[in-house]
């Protein structure tokens, strides 16, 4: 157990929907980041936000959104899904010291 | 944050030593040298960073040329678990800007019997 979740594991859809993707930060990190991997682009970094607060913009596409509750778990929201949205994505967290990556959901979209 | 070349990949026995060779002359003086792998579909994981100095931790062993512009992450007794990708990634660890990773195409590497 990495100490950082993330729900669900898999998630298939189709093409036009909208989704949620949810991670739960490592108790006491503060920040939360979301990462893209695909098979053509590799690990790419989405976004940051920092106790509640966005704080970088990675390459991040207009139909994706996130944010940072409270509590400090993020979810990540996917609309207008296309084919090529189609990757894993991972969530990690720190507050101090090297990024804790959460096991990933791996989105299908058909 | 400073570009990185990693051979595409390496082969080793296992219970030898996998030595990982990184290039990164374009590194700048305040620039960390990370180091994290990914075994098949899992998140990437932490496996050692380092500035100046050699680092030793319970994983691996990162050696770290004088002029910075390389570095070598040993693995000492390589298994088979250890069959992964690894990415070395130079990281600016001041400002917002640490965490926005760049991963670059890593070493596979392949841990045989």
């Amino acid at each position: 157990d990495s100490g950082v979740t993330q729900t669900p594991k898999h998630l298939i859809t189709a093409t036009g929907q909208r989704v949620t993707l949810r991670c739960s930060p490592r108790s006491g990190d503060l920040s939360v980041y979301w990462y893209q991997q695909s098979l053509d682009q590799g690990l790419q970094f989405l976004i940051q936000y920092y106790n509640g607060e966005e704080r970088a913009k990675g390459n991040i596409l207009e139909r994706f959104s996130a944010q940072q509750f409270p509590d400090l778990h993020s979810e990540l929201n996917l609309s207008s899904l296309e084919l090529g949205d189609s990757a894993l994505y991972f969530c990690a967290s720190r507050n101090q010291g090297p990024l804790l990556f959460g096991p990933g959901t791996r989105l299908t979209v058909l | 944050d400073a570009k990185t070349t990693q051979p595409p990949s390496m082969d080793c026995a296992e219970g030898r030593a996998a030595n990982l060779p990184c290039n990164h002359s374009t590194i700048s003086g305040n620039e960390y040298v990370y180091w994290y792998r990914q075994i098949h579909s899992q998140g990437p994981q932490y496996i050692i960073h380092g500035l100046k100095n050699n680092e030793t931790n319970e994983m691996a062993s990162l050696i770290i040329t004088e002029d910075r512009k390389s570095s070598t992450l040993i693995l000492p007794h390589a298994t088979l678990r250890d069959t992964a990708v690894y990415y070395c990634i130079g990281v600016n660890a001041g400002g917002t800007s640490y965490g926005k990773l760049t991963f670059g195409q890593g070493t596979i590497l392949t841990v045989h019997p």
